[in-house]
């Protein structure tokens, strides 16, 4: 089993739509990132959370540190959002604390 | 303020050449990280270096593969002999801190012919 799990693996939504994408983690973290990245492009990092909620324009990111659950909020989605989300922690239990150890990614894509 | 630096952007090498990826961390980071990402799958650690000094290399191949990031300079993701599993994207990473946000680089891309 992965230390990180994110689901879903794959979204197709329509424009404006709420999009809810989910991330579990199975061992003690000092830091979850979310990361975006662009088919062929770079990573650019989306948040860096160790508690609570982040909101950044049409994008919130929220962690529930007891329930090792993160998830990453886009409201009023738009087909420029399309791309892969990726779930990352940072882990005081995991060898080499200062590595980020990353979900599988979730391939969003926005029609319009 | 420029981010972390890669170059160069694409690379191609015949199997059995080297290839050198190079990463300037943003100013003020001390912190390089070394992640790879083959086709089709997740991001992998590699390596986690210190100006001058490897800190956690467990993510390496153990042959072929070495990364340094001397005192002047930017870190070196070196891979002797490239074989066509070599072909990935390589990214960097920098922080301030250990415990500091990340900023990746744009990747160098890979090809082994």
């Amino acid at each position: 089993k992965n230390e990180v799990e994110q689901s879903p693996q794959n979204l197709t939504a329509q424009e404006g739509e709420f999009i809810t994408i989910n991330c579990s983690y199975s061992v003690g973290i000092s830091a979850l990132h979310w990361l975006q990245q662009h088919p062929g492009g770079g990573i650019v990092s989306l948040f860096m959370l160790s508690s609570g909620k982040k909101k950044h324009g049409r994008l919130i990111a929220t962690i529930n540190i007891q329930e090792k659950h993160s998830s990453l909020h886009i409201t009023a989605s738009h087909p420029r959002d399309s791309a892969v989300y990726i779930c990352a922690v940072r882990s005081d239990v995991i060898q080499g604390a200062q590595k980020l150890v990353f979900g599988q990614g979730t391939r969003l894509t926005i029609n319009p | 303020n420029a981010g972390v630096m890669q170059n160069p952007r694409h690379l191609v090498r015949r199997r059995g050449q080297e290839a050198r990826l190079r990463c300037s961390p943003m100013k003020g980071h001390s912190h390089v990280y070394w992640y790879r990402q083959l086709p089709e799958e997740g991001l992998k650690f590699m390596v986690y270096l210190q100006k001058e000094n490897i800190i956690d290399e467990s993510g390496m191949p153990k042959e072929r593969f070495s990364a340094e990031f001397p005192k002047e300079g930017p870190s070196i993701l070196r891979i002797q002999q490239v074989v066509r599993g070599d072909s990935a994207a390589y990214f960097c990473a920098s922080s301030p801190a250990e415990r500091g946000g990340y900023t990746f680089g744009s990747g160098t891309r890979l090809t082994v012919v």
